[in-house]
Formats: C-alpha cells, sequence, structure tokens
C-alpha cells in the first residue's frame, strides 16, 4: 500500500503568519493533492499537482498556494494565516487520474 | 456535498448485524473509492470501484454508474467497524478529481 506521511501533524499558527505543510509520498505516484476536512463538508479540494513542477488549483484554492519541488513532495502555504484557515488538512497521492488515491494520516492546523 | 450525497447521515448498529450505506451521485462519477475514518482521523481505503462489484471481508460494495449510485454493506458488524464512512467520486466532468460525500457515522454497540 501506499505510503503518504506529512509533517509536522499539528500546528499552532497566529493570524497573519506563514504556514507550510509538507507532504512525502514513497511511491513514485505521479499525482499529489492536498485537501482539507471540516465539519459538515467532507474533505474539499485546494490544491493539487500532477507532476514535479505542477501545481493546479483545485475546488477551494483562495488562500493558499501549493509548491511541487520534486516527485516525492508537495507542500500547502499559507502566506497569511487566518481563523478561517483552522481545519485538519490531508495529503494525497494517486499514479495518475483514474486511480486510486491514497491519503497521509493529517495535519490539524490552529490558527489564533 | 450536493455532488456527492451519502444517506444515512448517522447510523448506530448492534454488534453481529447487518447494515448498508448508500452514495448517491449528481455528477458521471466514473469510480468510486470508500474510505473509513478511525476515531484517531486516519483516513483508511476501503474499495476502490469501477462499475460493478467487489468484496473484502465481512464487506461488499457495488457502484452503478447508469443508475448514478454505490452501496457499501457491512455484514456482522463489529466494534472496530465504528467511525466514519466516506464515498468519494471521481467523474471526467469535474476534471478527473475526487468529490467527497459528507460521510455517514457508524456506531457499532456491544
Amino acid at each position: 500500500e501506499a505510503a503518504v506521511t506529512q509533517s509536522p501533524r499539528n500546528k499552532v499558527a497566529v493570524t497573519g503568519g506563514k504556514v507550510t505543510l509538507s507532504c512525502n509520498q514513497t511511491n513514485n505516484h505521479n499525482n499529489m493533492y492536498w485537501y482539507r476536512q471540516d465539519t459538515g463538508h467532507g474533505l474539499r479540494l485546494i490544491h493539487y499537482s500532477y507532476g514535479a513542477g505542477s501545481t493546479e488549483k483545485g475546488d477551494i484554492p483562495d488562500g493558499y498556494k501549493a509548491s511541487r519541488p520534486s516527485q516525492e513532495n508537495f507542500s500547502l502555504i499559507l502566506e497569511l494565516a487566518t481563523p478561517s484557515q483552522t481545519s485538519v488538512y490531508f495529503c494525497a497521492s494517486g499514479r495518475d487520474w483514474g486511480y486510486e488515491q491514497y491519503f497521509g494520516p493529517g495535519t490539524r492546523l490552529t490558527v489564533l | 456535498g450536493d455532488k456527492v450525497k451519502q444517506s444515512p447521515s448517522a447510523l448506530s448498529l448492534q454488534e453481529g448485524t447487518n447494515s448498508a450505506l448508500r452514495c448517491n451521485f449528481s455528477i458521471a462519477a466514473t469510480t468510486v473509492q470508500w474510505f473509513l475514518q478511525n476515531p484517531r482521523g486516519s483516513l483508511m481505503n476501503l474499495f476502490y470501484l469501477v462499475p460493478g462489484t467487489k468484496e473484502n471481508g465481512r464487506l461488499k460494495s457495488a457502484f452503478d454508474s447508469k443508475e448514478s449510485y454505490s452501496t457499501l454493506h457491512i455484514r456482522d458488524a463489529q466494534l472496530e467497524d465504528s467511525g466514519t464512512y466516506f464515498c468519494a467520486a471521481e467523474a471526467g466532468s469535474a476534471g478527473n478529481k475526487l468529490t467527497f460525500g459528507i460521510g455517514t457515522r457508524v456506531l457499532v454497540r456491544p
């Protein structure tokens, strides 16, 4: 099974601060994804990537940037964190479009 | 949300009984995934489906793309089946991205 890891697992940030969430996958998957999970919404797609150097906007990209410096790593960047970005963030990877996605353990972010 | 509707929203089961969860799609789903989120928050892959059925132990899932729904059957429910079950659909019309339902919370009682 695919191995996807995330760091940090928990983060407390201040409003206006910069936050970087990191994701690593060791299965040579082309596609990587960032989701957030909020009560009543399920998981919603923020950004995704189909290979090193590419990033694409998902359904709720406002306030977030993404970076894919290598096949293995995909970061989510909050340049100016706001309390509305308090959430649980999940990273996922998949071989390609139309293939199964595998999720990391999640990062709980609290913005005060 | 509305593109993937899960029912019921919550379910309480006696240990050893059977039950079924359902997802209805208002998008042209081509594949479906089912996940179980355990109480610690981890998402476990249960099934990945193209149209058809799959079975794994006490779990069985079906996906009918023409009728736009998927089901997950739990047989002989055990305490470790407790958690929140999510379905997610991939549709060509949505850029092949996964669209999630808001989940079904399942509690298995001893």
